[in-house]
């Protein structure tokens, strides 16, 4: 079945770095999503992309859409505590209805 | 414009016992899917309803069940519970149909339960 790869399982970085994740997939996608959670929280949306090629900014997170539609990137610029959390992908698939996770990417900043 | 809401946020079952947990989603949206997410599986599918019609069903066993009423509010239920049952549900809401291009997402708070 259809599966996101989401890399890196988890990343140890110092304050005031830049951060980047990403999600592949052998499948096609119409609609790339990224979260973030907090601990004992639900996901909170973070940047919808619709289009092969978008780019898209909120703040410091900036996330961007494969050309091929089959993987997206989300960057964090100059990493704060608060940015500290689990960042998920989710893929969108016309084709049959269907939303599908990444298994996420487990941020710590260390002190 | 109120979030997804979900209730109770927290509980606690004895196995064999059923649960019902219940969402009500942003207003306006019409499409409800629930997710369970443990440590080890991540977040998992169970089933979505658009219109109070079930759309898509993830492999989750029969005990896992859920409906829509005709006021988009949703509610699932998990009868027979087993200690792997144990689990944050979590319930989303979008504005349109599943699968179709512009969709969003957006999740509630989920439901913590636990199995002893």
């Amino acid at each position: 079945g259809q599966q996101l790869n989401q890399s890196p399982q988890s990343m140890f970085i110092q304050e005031g770095e830049d951060v980047s994740m990403n999600c592949t997939s052998s499948s096609i996608f119409n609609t790339w999503l990224w979260y973030k959670q907090d601990p004992g929280e639900g996901p909170v949306l973070l940047i919808a992309l619709y289009k092969a090629g978008e780019l898209t900014s909120n703040g410091r997170l900036t996330a961007q859409f494969g050309i091929t539609r089959k993987d997206s990137f989300l960057n964090i610029s100059a990493s704060i505590p608060s940015d500290v959390g689990i960042y998920f992908c989710a893929g969108l698939m016309n084709r049959d209805d269907k939303i599908i996770f990444g298994k996420g990417t487990r941020l710590h900043i260390l002190p | 414009k109120a979030g997804v809401t979900q209730t109770p946020r927290y509980l606690i079952k004895t196995r064999g016992q059923q649960v019902t947990l219940s969402c009500s989603p942003i207003s306006g949206h019409r499409s409800v899917s629930w997710y369970q997410q443990t440590p080890g599986q991540g977040l998992q599918f169970l089933f979505e309803y658009f219109s109070e019609t079930q759309r898509n069903k993830g492999n989750f066993p029969g005990r896992f069940s859920g409906r829509q009423f005709s006021n988009s509010r949703s509610e699932m239920n998990v009868s027979t519970l087993e200690l792997g049952d144990s689990a944050l549900y979590l319930c989303a809401s979008s504005p349109t149909p599943p699968g179709s291009s512009g969709n969003t997402i957006y999740f509630g708070e989920g439901s913590w339960l636990t199995v002893v």
